[in-house]
């Protein structure tokens, strides 16, 4: 398995709170990539970044910032966490986007409830 | 706009049976092409992908999958699925530096 850490696995808290989520990769990937995954959606694009300080948005980006100071880390933040927040984050890598080495690696996963 | 289809939301099948899921993408430009699988509280891994070649690809787990370039579509086959078949599965289609997935498709396999 790649080697990709997301923190923490398993968050519960209160609407209105601060959330930030970490992935942590070791396998020195230029793309890095936060999803939320939720039943009948899919996986939905929430921000991606194609190199350290390079993010840009996705599909379902409203609610949510990053940050990628350096290349092994990103962060997603939830300035005020709302219920429609609630899913299950999922961070992925890519060492390309094209060719043979455009494939996605995924991390275990973090699963967010806002009460 | 890029997307993703994939028309069975939930597949139930007996064991030893045949199995094929549908899959089409819209993108204008040349496109990557990958199924992923996710069982039961796992993340998601690489069943196939293709990127160009033969139009038949090989994955693990005895799957495979076929690109026809003139419809559009990625469907993914296994001639004969097994109880530990059961998963969630989503196609996907890399275009530019994005990655597209499908709704997914949730596969039961009975004993």
């Amino acid at each position: 398995d790649a080697g990709i850490t997301q923190s923490p696995r398993h968050k519960v808290t209160e609407t209105g709170t601060p959330v930030t989520l970490r992935c942590h990769q070791t396998e020195n990937h230029r793309y890095m990539y936060w999803y939320r995954q939720d039943p009948g959606h899919g996986l939905r694009l929430i921000h991606y970044s194609y190199g350290v300080k390079d993010t840009d948005k996705g599909e379902v980006s409203d609610g949510y910032s990053v940050s990628r100071s350096k290349t092994e880390d990103f962060l997603l933040t939830l300035e005020s966490a709302t219920s429609s927040q609630t899913s299950v984050y999922f961070c992925a890598i890519s060492d390309g986007t094209g060719g043979e080495t455009g494939e996605l690696f995924f991390g275990e996963g973090s699963r967010l409830t806002v009460l | 706009a890029q997307s993703v289809s994939q028309h069975n939301h939930h597949v139930i099948l007996s064991e030893a049976a045949s199995l094929e899921l549908g899959c089409n993408y819209s993108y204008g430009g040349t496109v990557n092409l990958f199924w992923y699988v996710q069982y039961p509280g796992q993340h998601l891994q690489l069943l196939l992908k293709y990127f160009s070649g033969d139009p038949l690809v090989k994955g693990i787990k005895g799957f495979e999958a076929e690109f026809i370039k003139s419809k559009f579509s990625f469907n993914l086959r296994k001639p004969s699925v097994q109880w530990s078949d059961t998963a969630e599965y989503f196609c996907a289609v890399n275009g530019g530096n994005q990655f597209y997935f499908g709704t997914g498709t949730s596969l039961t396999v009975i004993p």
